[in-house]
């Protein structure tokens, strides 16, 4: 079955900087691949998706790209600010999700 | 809009006691379903899925059983819960094509 690698476990950025997170996947046949952000107490919410049909994907300072190829994935925020502190999970999916181990993102004011 | 609910929000119980969880959709038709665990500090672990009424797909050999009697129905139970069942439990949907929907609130389980 698929399985997805997600990493660094943790990051810590200062406000301002960007951050990025990677994850790796293992079935070639996964065509959906969601991030995941989960604030303290709170259940996962998404905030941006790509499909395998596309390599990349930005919403405001939130961007996707995505490797078919090499099987890897990554988030990237740019000008990270206090409130994007929280958990952030990588997901593959070929009609059921699989996640990866989750990232824990500190933005240091 | 699609709409997903679970109940209850929060539960304590004791060892060995009997466990039901609902979630319910609302706004689709004939969604595939998902329940996840996310044990304190992890990552989330697909427990059970289901493409449609009374169609179960068990992700990992465990102490629980799922059900799904109606169409935007789908039940998380246990017989006799142990320590290890302690986490988050979270529902999800998907319409089989698209992105699976924000998830459910959650429900927190400590087994005591």
């Amino acid at each position: 079955g698929e399985n997805v690698e997600q990493h660094p476990s943790t990051l810590s950025v200062q406000e301002g900087d960007s951050a990025v997170i990677k994850c790796t996947y293992s079935d070639s046949a996964s065509n959906y691949f969601p991030w995941y952000k989960q604030e303290l107490g709170k259940g996962p919410q998404l905030i941006i998706d790509i499909r395998s049909n596309v390599g990349e994907k930005k919403d405001q300072r939130i961007a996707v790209t995505l490797n078919k190829t090499a099987k890897h994935f990554s988030l990237h925020i740019t000008e990270t600010q206090p409130e994007d502190s929280a958990v952030y999970f990588c997901a593959a999916s070929k009609g059921k999700l699989i996640f990866g181990q989750g990232t824990t993102l500190q933005v240091k004011p | 809009s699609q709409t997903i609910h679970q109940w209850p929000a929060t539960l304590v119980q004791p060892v060995g006691s009997p466990l039901s969880l609902e979630c319910t959709v609302e706004g689709t038709s004939n969604p595939n379903l998902y329940w996840y665990r996310q044990a304190a500090g992890r990552g989330l672990q697909l427990l059970f899925y289901s493409v449609g009424i009374g169609q179960i797909s068990s992700e990992v050999p465990q102490n629980l059983s799922a059900s799904r009697p109606q169409d935007r129905q789908f039940i998380l139970s246990s017989k006799k819960l142990l320590l290890s069942d302690s986490g988050f439990y979270l529902c999800a949907w998907s319409n089989g094509r698209d992105r699976v929907a924000p998830f459910g609130p959650g429900t927190r389980l400590l087994v005591l």
